[in-house]
């Protein structure tokens, strides 16, 4: 079983919807929960990370973390053409884990 | 702030070939990675480096080696290319091993034919 399991998508949205990524891990001893956001022909970059259950709001994206579940999500609001992009969930435990990745493009 | 630098940025070679693929970080960070990251697999961590002169294997190790003599520097070598190694590269850096957050650099496209 892998550590991390991220649904590949790809996922198709017209611009304004509201958008659901999520992840579910195995490893209750992971520490950090973090969303990275990568451009096509680029590196991934950090969006947003947490380290507790709850969620956590920066703009229009919320990062979710239920850890009795064992599930993470990021949403994304008034979702624009320029989200459009693979987006990677991120755990750290004894290092850092990363899901497959979930194409994401926002239709204008 | 250039952060993590990585050349070449597209290379082709043939197979048996060798090269060296390049990473500079200017965040004085102790730790360096090197991930390939293929189409369904993710990243996956190929070596890594908790320091100076320290290098260890990660996921999937052969068919490369590394060495970091600089803080700064980490190398990723390819002794003889196969084509199971076309893939994108990946070079990362963090402050702290297992913590909140990693680096990357804008990667390397790496084709054997």
């Amino acid at each position: 079983q892998k550590e991390v399991e991220q649904d590949p998508g790809p996922l198709s949205v017209p611009e304004g919807a509201i958008v659901s990524l999520n992840c579910t891990y195995s490893n209750s001893a992971f520490q950090y929960f973090m969303w990275y956001r990568q451009y096509s022909r680029k590196g991934p970059e950090l969006l947003m990370y947490t380290y507790s259950s709850g969620n956590k709001e920066d703009g229009r994206f919320t990062a979710q973390v239920d850890k009795s579940s064992k599930y993470i999500s990021l949403f994304i609001r008034d979702s624009q053409p320029s989200d459009s992009a693979t987006y990677l969930c991120s755990l750290t435990g004894n290092q850092f884990y990363f899901g497959t990745g979930t194409s994401l493009t926002v239709i204008p | 702030n250039a952060g993590v630098t990585q050349t070449p940025k597209f290379r082709v070679l043939k197979t048996g070939q060798s090269m060296t693929l390049l990473c500079a970080q200017d965040m004085n960070h102790e730790y360096m990675y090197w991930y390939r990251q293929d189409p369904g697999m993710g990243l996956r961590l190929i070596h890594y480096s908790v320091g100076e002169g320290t290098t260890a294997k990660g996921e999937v190790p052969d068919g490369y080696n590394v060495s970091r003599l600089k803080k700064q520097n980490f190398l990723l070598g390819l002794e003889s290319a196969a084509p199971s190694q076309t893939s994108v590269y990946f070079c990362a850096s963090s402050p702290i091993f297992s913590g909140n957050t990693i680096y990357f650099g804008e990667g390397s496209w790496l084709t054997v034919v």
